[in-house]
């Protein structure tokens, strides 16, 4: 029953390194999200994939790059982290794009010093 | 773009009592979702709001899409230690917004020692 994974949950980066943050879902949703979370900010949306094989900005895309490798994972890069790309990641997934019932991952909690 | 503002930040709450939080928006929502977040979780959905005026329930929890279309409050009655969490409002507008969700800044809800 492991519905979105991510990996790692935690992790500390020095500026200007780079990683990729994994995602997988196993309930055969179309969509995936990216999102960061932000004390006193909710979430915000990084990048989406409506479909395999499809990507879209979201609100706050600037410093990332996604891949969506098929049906089941979706992941994240930094390619030079930044102290303020120290949030919270979510990923989530969802049956079809932007759906309500979206179902999101335990998060990865990123440090970047 | 489009801010929710969400409150009280904070709340603390002594078992058995009746709570309650609002978000407004100063655009309007084709839907309203409301999520909580437990520590070291992702959010998870406990109602979904689609037409103005609609109140609905989940359990102890009660919520009502504003007529404007702009605001939501979400009620929780007779509240128990596991109630605790972050509880994020959300809205949906379709297609102009590409079906985005935006979220509000989260009521963090705590036990009064």
């Amino acid at each position: 029953n492991a519905g979105v994974t991510q990996t790692p949950k935690f992790q500390v980066l020095k500026t200007g390194q780079s990683m990729t943050l994994q995602c997988a879902q196993d309930m055969n949703h179309n969509s995936m999200y990216w999102y960061r979370q932000d004390p006193g900010m909710g979430l915000r949306l990084i990048y989406y994939s409506a479909s395999e094989g499809t990507t879209d900005k979201g609100e706050v895309p600037n410093g990332y790059n996604v891949s969506r490798l098929n049906k089941r994972e979706f992941s994240l890069r930094l390619e030079s982290a930044a102290p303020s790309q120290t949030s919270v990641y979510f990923c989530a997934s969802s049956v079809r794009n932007m759906n309500t019932e979206a179902f999101f991952g335990q998060g990865t909690r990123l440090t970047v010093v | 773009g489009q801010q929710l503002n969400q409150s009280p930040q904070s709340m603390f709450i002594q078992e058995g009592e009746d709570v309650s939080m609002n978000c407004t928006s100063s655009s309007i929502f084709n839907t309203w979702l409301w999520y909580k977040q437990d520590p070291g979780e992702g959010p998870v959905l406990l109602i979904a709001l689609y037409k103005a005026g609609e109140l609905t329930s989940n359990g102890r929890l009660t919520a009502q899409f504003g007529i404007t279309r702009k605001d939501s409050f979400l009620n929780i009655s007779a509240s128990i230690p596991s109630d605790v969490g972050i509880y994020f409002c959300a809205g949906q507008l379709f297609k102009a917004a590409g079906n985005k969700l935006t979220f509000g800044g989260g009521t963090r809800v705590l036990v009064k020692p």
